[in-house]
């Protein structure tokens, strides 16, 4: 069963950095077949996905965040993570890492809140 | 950039009606690469459909996909009270390569 939860502090404040972590339950996720992405939801903008990264490292931002996505895997502890910069309270929503496959999102986080305030 | 529109937006049906919903793009979805999803409050997306038609794993058979080009339909042949939910479409476009969502269809009990 592939788990993944994210995980990072509720409230960041303007002009700041959001720092999320995604830890993911499976081995099988160093598979080339899958990749982990950042997708949130927001009052204004709905569902957006932000970004994703390989296992090997390989990553993919969206461009329309004019590259203030920067994210990494840590291998040695299954974990992927994800920092926005500059952040405006536009950026306040729940924020989903999601494993991705046949180019959709098989497997989802609960979601954390994140607040810019 | 490909925009899906999805529609209605809201969507009004009793339970063991059909359903169908609509999810058009702007330009044609390459190699139809377009998902649906279902996400009720307080919880996660979960994946419906993927590549327009296949049925992502443990997903029931009264829900299908269709359509190609720049039109699909997600039908929910029989709706059972769980059904009634948000659901979104989803492709993958390149030139840029990245992923869009539709803004959402809620089915609603009437």
């Amino acid at each position: 069963q592939v788990q993944l939860q994210e995980s990072g502090p509720g409230l960041v404040k303007p002009s700041e950095t959001l720092s999320l972590t995604c830890t993911v339950s499976t081995a099988s996720i160093s598979s080339h077949i899958y990749n982990l992405n950042w997708i949130r939801q927001t009052p204004g903008k709905g569902l957006e996905w932000l970004g994703y990264v390989y296992y090997s490292g390989s990553a993919l931002d969206n461009p329309s965040l004019k590259g203030r996505v920067t994210m990494s895997f840590d291998t040695s502890k299954s974990q992927f993570s994800l920092k926005l910069s500059s952040v405006t309270t536009a950026d306040t929503g729940v924020y989903y890492c999601a494993r991705g496959q046949n180019l959709a999102f098989d497997y989802w986080g609960q979601g954390i809140l994140v607040t810019v305030s | 950039e490909i925009v899906l529109t999805q529609s209605p937006g809201t969507l009004s049906l009793s339970p063991g009606e059909r359903a169908t919903l609509s999810c058009r793009a702007s330009q044609s979805v390459i190699n139809n690469f377009l998902a649906w999803y279902q996400q009720k409050p307080g919880q996660a997306p979960r994946l419906l459909i993927y590549g327009a038609s296949s049925r992502a794993t443990g997903i029931p058979d009264r829900f299908s996909g269709s359509g190609s080009g720049t039109d699909f339909i997600l039908t929910i042949s029989r709706l059972e009270p769980e059904d009634f939910a948000v659901y979104y479409c989803q492709h993958y476009g390149t030139s840029p390569n990245y992923y869009t969502f539709g803004q959402g269809t809620k089915l609603e009990i009437k």
